[in-house]
Parts: structure tokens; sequence; C-alpha cells
């Protein structure tokens, strides 16, 4: 079975531009995470999906960030426009039910803004 | 940052023990968690903890809970050189993660 996928696994973008990170969670997992990791921190929460429904974004940063999951599929992050602060590492993560342990992370996306 | 506090780096000798120490600040916590990074790669769930135990024993790995004092420790016997990398320590009530900023673990030969 496949894992948590993320795409792309690393990115290195100017200050300003666009960056769309994609994760494709387990097959039949409902609820969709997105986490960040910046530099030596702690790696904290941005937000959560059931199905294609935000259930909770209170993590997300600004307005520069927009995570969709048309379908309950598939999500994608997206950052416009892109600042120092936030290159980081970007984990996805899905589940099959909220508040359980059984959560699975994938690789995780490399962001570097320059 | 500020809800769950590790620190920073342990240096182990091969072969050793290596014992990495958390506190939480969250008493409605219902799992505890250690998730495992290495270099270049994604969160590994090494294992967990119900609120209501005081220790897991999983192979090499021995948690610990202390819920009055709201201390998790993870404990690797016999340490090996695939045991270096970033362990953190994460709490949970619901859905919601809050993790530590990671120990980084170096096992030394």
């Amino acid at each position: 079975e496949a894992g948590v996928t993320q795409f792309p696994s690393h990115s290195v973008i100017e200050k300003g531009q666009t960056v769309t990170l994609r994760c494709d969670p387990i097959s039949g997992h409902d609820n969709l995470y997105w986490y960040r990791r910046v530099m030596g921190k702690e790696i904290k929460f941005l937000l959560h999906f059931v199905k294609e429904s935000k259930q909770d974004e209170s993590g997300m940063p600004n307005n520069r960030f927009l995570a969709e999951r048309t379908g309950g599929t598939y999500s994608t992050l997206k950052v416009q426009p892109a600042e120092l602060e936030d290159s980081g590492v970007y984990f996805c993560a899905s589940s099959q039910e909220s508040g359980r342990n059984t959560i699975y992370f994938g690789e995780g996306s490399w962001l570097t803004v320059v | 940052g500020e809800d769950v506090e590790q620190s920073l780096f342990l240096s182990v000798r091969e072969g050793d023990s290596s014992v990495i120490n958390c506190t939480y600040t969250d008493s409605s916590s219902t799992y505890l968690y250690w998730y495992k990074q290495e270099p270049g790669a994604g969160l590994q769930l090494l294992t967990y903890i119900f609120s209501n135990m005081d220790m897991k024993q999983d192979q090499r790995l021995t948690v610990l809970l202390n819920k009055k004092d709201k201390h998790l420790s993870l404990r690797i016997a016999d340490t090996q050189t695939g045991d270096s990398a970033i362990y953190f320590c994460a709490e949970s009530n619901d859905y919601k993660l809050s993790f530590g900023a990671g120990t980084t673990v170096t096992v030394r030969a």
C-alpha cells in the first residue's frame, strides 16, 4: 500500500514567487493534515481537512497560504507570494479517523525561499 | 514550542542506552508519541503511549510516562548507528499534534 506522498520533495524559489505543494494521502483516508517545520524549530500544525472540508485552519500563518482539497482526495498548499520566513519543511499526514494514533506522515516538501 | 519541550542534542556511544526526555503542559493529552526523522526522510512513528499507561516496551524501545509531572521519556537500548536521527516528542488530545523542537541524537563509535 502506498504511503503519503508529497511533491515536490525539494523546491528553491525566489522571494515573491509562488509555489504549490501537493500531497496524496493514503487511499481511503478522509483526514488530511498539513504541518510545517521551520529550521530548528518545532513542527507546527497548519490545518486539517476531513474529506474536502477544512475542519481547522487555525495554524495557517497568514493569507499568503491557501490549502485546497477538491474532491476530498489529494491536497495542495499554495504559498503566494513566498517570503524568506516561509522556508522550511512542509509535512502532510493522513489518517482514517481523527483523534486516533494512526497518523501517517509523508516525507515532506523542503522549501527554500531565497 | 512552549507546549512540548525537549533537549536539543544527545550524543551517545554505540552499544549504550539513550534516554530522550520530554515535558508537556497539556494535562488533557490523550496520546503521547515519539517520531523519528532520519536525514532527508519523513517522520516515522516510532511508538506511542496512551495517557492512562505508565510504561510501554517495544523491542529496544521503552517509553515511560509520568502523568503527574507531565514527563515522557524514550529509552533506546543498545543504541546503533542507524539510530542517529532527530526524535520528536508529540502530544494530542484530538486530531491535532503538538510537537517539540526535536532532539538530535548522534551515535558515536
